[in-house]
Parts: C-alpha cells; sequence; structure tokens
C-alpha cells in the first residue's frame, strides 16, 4: 500500500477563498483522522471518523471547517471561507479498529492564506 | 479530559550523548502510550508504544517504559545520532479519549556531530 495520500502538498490562497483539502487513507483501515499543526498550538486533533460516519468533531475551532467521509477511500477537509489564522499544515492519519493500534500519517498539506 | 505533557524544547546534544525526553500523561482508565518522531517536510511516524503498565516500548535504540505509578512515559536513548534530529511526539489513547490519538506539543531535537 502507498500509505496515508494527502492532497495538495502545498496550497496558498487568498483570505475568503474556499479550500478542500483532500485525504485517501489506507486500504482497510477503519478510522480515519484529521489534525491541524501549528507553531503555537501543537498537533491538533480537529475530527475522526470511523467507518465514514464522523464520531468527535469537537475539535474542528468553527462553522467555517467541515469534513466529510463519502466512502471508505476518501475524506475531504473544507475551509469557507478561508483566513490567514487558518494557515498551518494539516494531517489526515488512518488506523484500524482499536485504541492501542497505530495511526499512519500522511505527509500533510501545508496551508497559507494571505 | 485526557492530556499529554512533554518538556520543551529544543534539546541540543553531541554526537553520542544521552537523550532524555520527559513525558507524563493524565488519563483516565488505562490509555496505551505512543512515541512518534516527525522528520523536517514529512508526517509523523511512530517511533515506539506500550500498551499496559510495566510493558517497555523499543525501536532503533530508542526505549520508553509505560509507568502508571508516575503517569510518566519518557523517552531514551543512550547514544543519539546526527540522523536522530527530528521532532518527538508523546502520544496516547484509549481511556476517556478513546482511538483518537491526543499529543504532546512536540520537543525538537538537535544532534550535532
Amino acid at each position: 500500500d502507498a500509505g496515508v495520500i494527502q492532497s495538495p502538498r502545498h496550497e496558498v490562497t487568498e483570505m475568503g477563498q474556499e479550500v478542500t483539502l483532500r485525504c485517501k487513507p489506507i486500504s482497510g483501515h477503519d478510522y480515519l483522522f484529521w489534525y491541524r499543526q501549528t507553531m503555537m498550538r501543537g498537533l491538533e486533533l480537529l475530527i475522526y471518523f470511523n467507518n465514514n460516519v464522523p464520531i468527535d468533531d469537537s475539535g474542528m475551532p468553527e462553522d467555517r471547517f467541515s469534513a466529510k467521509m463519502p466512502n471508505a477511500s476518501f475524506s475531504t477537509l473544507k475551509i469557507q471561507p478561508s483566513e490567514p489564522r487558518d494557515s498551518a499544515v494539516y494531517f489526515c492519519a488512518s488506523s484500524l479498529w482499536g485504541s492501542n493500534t497505530e495511526a499512519f500519517f500522511g505527509q500533510g498539506t501545508r496551508l497559507t492564506v494571505v | 479530559g485526557n492530556s499529554v505533557t512533554q518538556m520543551e524544547g529544543p534539546v541540543t546534544l553531541s554526537e553520542e550523548a544521552f537523550l532524555t525526553i520527559n513525558c507524563t500523561y493524565t488519563a483516565t482508565g488505562y490509555p496505551s502510550l505512543f512515541w512518534y518522531v516527525q522528520y523536517p517536510g514529512e508526517g509523523l511516524q511512530l517511533l515506539l508504544k506500550a500498551t499496559k503498565a510495566d510493558d517497555k516500548g523499543s525501536n532503533k535504540g530508542f526505549e520508553a517504559t509505560y509507568r502508571k505509578e508516575t503517569t510518566s512515559f519518557h523517552l531514551e536513548k543512550g547514544s543519539v545520532q546526527v540522523s536522530d534530529s527530528a521532532v518527538y511526539f508523546c502520544a496516547l489513547t484509549g481511556g476517556q479519549a478513546g482511538t483518537a490519538l491526543i499529543f504532546g506539543k512536540g520537543t525538537t531535537l538537535s544532534v550535532s556531530s
């Protein structure tokens, strides 16, 4: 398997624009996680899914953020409208069932909102 | 709620020095504990894990022991290399946190030759 695949790797957008980040988890994994990494706040869990169903979205910072998982092999994180404070690296990760199993991370999307 | 606290960096060492990065946690129930490593420009990779008290995780010369009595999971390596330069994250999952990993803020390690 190629691992968790995220696209794009880098995104530069203007304030107010819609941004969509994409993730393809490892085949067979039934958990998918979205994290945001910043210098100030470290790694924050935004939302996670189990079998395509959102389980906990309490980390989503505002209504401007939304995430979907229409099928087991694809998820999106959308920001609309984007703001400069959304600039960060966004990671997607996937894992098999079980709280002691390893989560596999994608290489991240570096988002810059100007 | 569940949380992880790890020592602030950066940690700067010479090659072959001994490394300790402290990590303590707060959790209800019986979490699993992890150390992840992030190399520049990459995502996080699992370094080692321990799933119950007194377990020792080890990998690539790194070790950490799950200490329930002190709620700690300190990372150690006897002799660091330049290639160990990276950001190290302590994390937990399970217990009240459920399946999602909760991370500490990360500790940057810089090793010079």
